[in-house]
């Protein structure tokens, strides 16, 4: 079974310091890992999905990269208004060897950044 | 443009009572997904459909929990004789495909409260 785990669970940055979120995952065929944000009483926003080991994304301050066992969500200069929960996800793979979209999250990380 | 969206936002019911959730998927996707979150639980899969089919329903807890979908777009998530720890926010997906790859954008959710 897949299972995804993110660490830490919190964390708490002051307003220009810079640090990772971490995503690991015990899946068998990388298919690709998706990461979300979740601000507090909405749906998750999606921010980027990794496809393949050595791939990076970047918006604005965030830059996800991707290992063959982990992902990284690194925070450039983080500002209050990125706080939020920053969620991953991975697709399970059906028998045939292809993926199908029912997601297998992890438990987020919480990131508090104080100004 | 039109995102995902669920009704209602809130909803308060008395344990044992039928409640039914509401999904509207952004225009011509054709996957829809049902996902519950629970305070401190991480996203939890019910159910996908992809058209008016639905390939998988693991996810779903027990019988008390159904969901439909017709015409290939609207989805209705309903649950029979509610219990509290049915208490949660239901959230709703869609995708161009069911295919794992696909990004899912996620609605608002409707927070579920069973008294």
């Amino acid at each position: 079974e897949d299972q995804v785990t993110q660490s830490p669970e919190a964390l708490r940055l002051q307003e220009g310091e810079s640090s990772s979120l971490n995503c690991s995952y015990t899946v068998s065929g990388l298919r690709g890992l998706f990461w979300y944000r979740q601000d507090p009483g909405k749906g998750p926003e999606f921010l980027f999905t990794l496809y393949s080991a050595g791939e990076e994304k970047e918006k604005e301050r965030l830059k996800a990269t991707l290992t063959k066992k982990e992902s990284f969500l690194h925070i450039t200069a983080p500002k209050p208004e990125d706080s939020a929960t920053y969620l991953c996800a991975v697709p399970p793979r059906n028998a045939g060897g292809t993926s199908y979209g029912k997601l297998t999250f992890g438990q987020g990380t919480i990131l508090t950044v104080h100004p | 443009g039109a995102g995902v969206s669920q009704s209602p936002s809130n909803k308060v019911t008395e344990k044992g009572k039928d409640v039914e959730l509401r999904c509207d998927p952004i225009s011509g996707h054709t996957a829809l997904y049902w996902y519950r979150q629970s305070l401190g639980q991480g996203l939890e899969f019910l159910i996908y459909f992809q058209g008016n089919s639905a390939p998988d329903k693991s996810g779903l807890p027990s019988d008390r929990f159904s969901a439909e979908r017709t015409g290939g777009s609207v989805s209705t998530l309903t649950i029979q004789r509610t219990q509290q720890e049915d208490s949660a926010v239901y959230l709703c997906a869609s995708s161009w495909t069911s295919g794992g790859t696909d990004t899912q954008y996620f609605g608002p959710g409707t927070r579920l409260t069973v008294l």
